[in-house]
């Protein structure tokens, strides 16, 4: 089946930093890649996503960049707040169900 | 939310009863899906349909088992409940005409645990 590694697991930033997440995956015939926010107690909640024919895509101090001869794809926040601390879920497309990575926690210090 | 309700929220079963969590839609859309979240593990898919009927394994199937008579409801069900089922279980529902364009939405998810 399909499979997708997100990293770092953990990222602790100062607030106003910029953080990166990164996600590769197998799968040469996905073609949607959406990233989702959880905080805590709440559910995944999709906050951009990209499609195979695009490689970069932006929403105000959110991006997503991918690579698919490279099979990698990176979600970019810059300029953190407090309120971006969740963790962040990548996800592509499989071939029937979205297949999500395993997460990563993300800390905003103030 | 999409029109999505998971029920119930909370849920404490002792080991070996049979348990089943429900997932009701409003707005009639063909592709539904239940995961399961725990931690280190992000969420790995369990079951999903793709209409009345039409479901599939997802990779950590075992000990589980679907049924979807009706649009609306998605019913995951735990045969005999183990304490390694102990989780947080969300349904999903695919929003689009086809499973390769489309956004998911997620139900607020069952707490569940197993002593």
């Amino acid at each position: 089946g399909e499979n997708v590694e997100q990293h770092p697991s953990t990222l602790s930033v100062q607030e106003g930093d910029s953080a990166v997440i990164k996600c590769t995956y197998s799968d040469s015939a996905s073609n949607y890649f959406p990233w989702y926010k959880q905080e805590l107690g709440k559910r995944p909640q999709l906050i951009i996503d990209i499609r195979s024919n695009v490689g970069e895509k932006k929403d105000q101090r959110i991006a997503v960049t991918l690579n698919k001869t490279a099979k990698h794809f990176s979600l970019h926040i810059t300029e953190t707040q407090p309120e971006d601390s969740a963790v962040y879920f990548c996800a592509l497309i499989g071939r029937r169900a979205l297949t999500f990575g395993s997460g990563t926690r993300l800390q905003v210090q103030p | 939310d999409a029109g999505i309700t998971q029920s119930p929220r909370h849920k404490v079963t002792e080991t070996g009863t049979p348990v089943t969590l429900r997932c009701h839609q409003t707005e009639n859309h063909r592709y539904m899906y239940w995961y399961r979240q725990d931690p280190g593990h992000g969420l790995r898919l369990i079951h999903y349909s793709y209409g009345v009927k039409d479901t599939d394994k997802g990779e950590v199937s075992d000990g589980y088992s679907v049924s979807r008579s009706k649009t609306e409801d998605f019913l995951l069900t735990l045969e005999s409940a183990t304490s390694s089922q102990t989780s947080v279980y969300f349904c999903a529902i695919s929003v689009g005409r086809s499973i390769m364009n489309t956004e998911a939405f997620f139900g607020q998810g069952t707490r569940l645990t197993v002593v």
